[in-house]
């Protein structure tokens, strides 16, 4: 049972590359999500999915895209990477039958 | 608006003492409340969650209190250890579906020997 891991640890990118996040959870959870960490901000959701096929707007989802094929996997696209969205990235899950969130390790990715 | 306020913004003591830190919040209507530690480079793990009929939750050497009247609550950590290092951060959630997930920007403490 490894929970929530994310794909990649690190990455660098230059202005205007694309990418894409990936999130994988073995707990059978109904919810994900995505959240970005910043320094004295804390963390912040950028879009969030209550199930297969669905997915839904955060707080800050400018220049973000999601999809949510599977259930187990929640992907997080970058189209065309800015300096602002240097980040750590933070997956998380939950069920709705329990009120804890359970989080990966996070991806540190820094754009130039 | 819905908001979490965490206090002191940093933390630093002795090791083997005693520390309380705060959460104050605004999240109308309330669903739970809940304690993350965040170790430097990881995700944040759960340490205690606490709905509106409890008033103290506790984990090992730490405890949580809630006030659901005053929207206050606090965690108390006994006896602190080098390990206690990290970033605590206070996250309530709203109703009704109880995924509005308001998170506070966090404490960092620093133990020291």
């Amino acid at each position: 049972n490894a929970g929530v891991t994310q794909t990649p640890k690190f990455r660098v990118l230059k202005t205007g590359q694309s990418m894409t996040l990936l999130c994988a959870q073995d707990m059978n959870h109904e919810y994900m999500y995505w959240y970005r960490q910043d320094p004295g901000m804390g963390l912040r959701l950028i879009h969030y999915s209550v199930g297969e096929g669905t997915t839904a707007k955060g707080e800050v989802p400018d220049g973000y895209n999601v999809s949510r094929l599977k259930k187990q996997n929640f992907l997080l696209g970058l189209e065309s990477a800015a300096p602002s969205q240097t980040s750590v990235y933070f997956c998380a899950s939950s069920s709705p039958r329990e009120y804890e969130q359970y989080f990966g390790p996070g991806t540190r990715l820094t754009v130039t | 608006k819905n908001q979490v306020e965490q206090s002191p913004q940093s933390l630093i003591i002795l090791e083997g003492k005693n520390c309380t830190l705060q959460c104050n919040y605004t999240v109308s209507p309330f669903s739970n409340l809940r304690w993350y530690k965040q170790d430097t480079g990881r995700g944040p793990v759960s340490l205690t969650i606490m709905t509106f009929s409890e008033n103290t939750k506790s984990n090992g050497r730490y405890t949580a209190t809630l006030d659901a009247d005053t929207k206050q609550s606090s965690l108390h950590i006994t006896a602190s250890q080098l390990s206690d290092s990290a970033s605590y951060i206070c996250v309530v959630s709203g109703f009704p579906t109880g995924n509005q997930f308001y998170f506070g920007t966090g404490t960092s403490l620093t133990v020291i020997p």
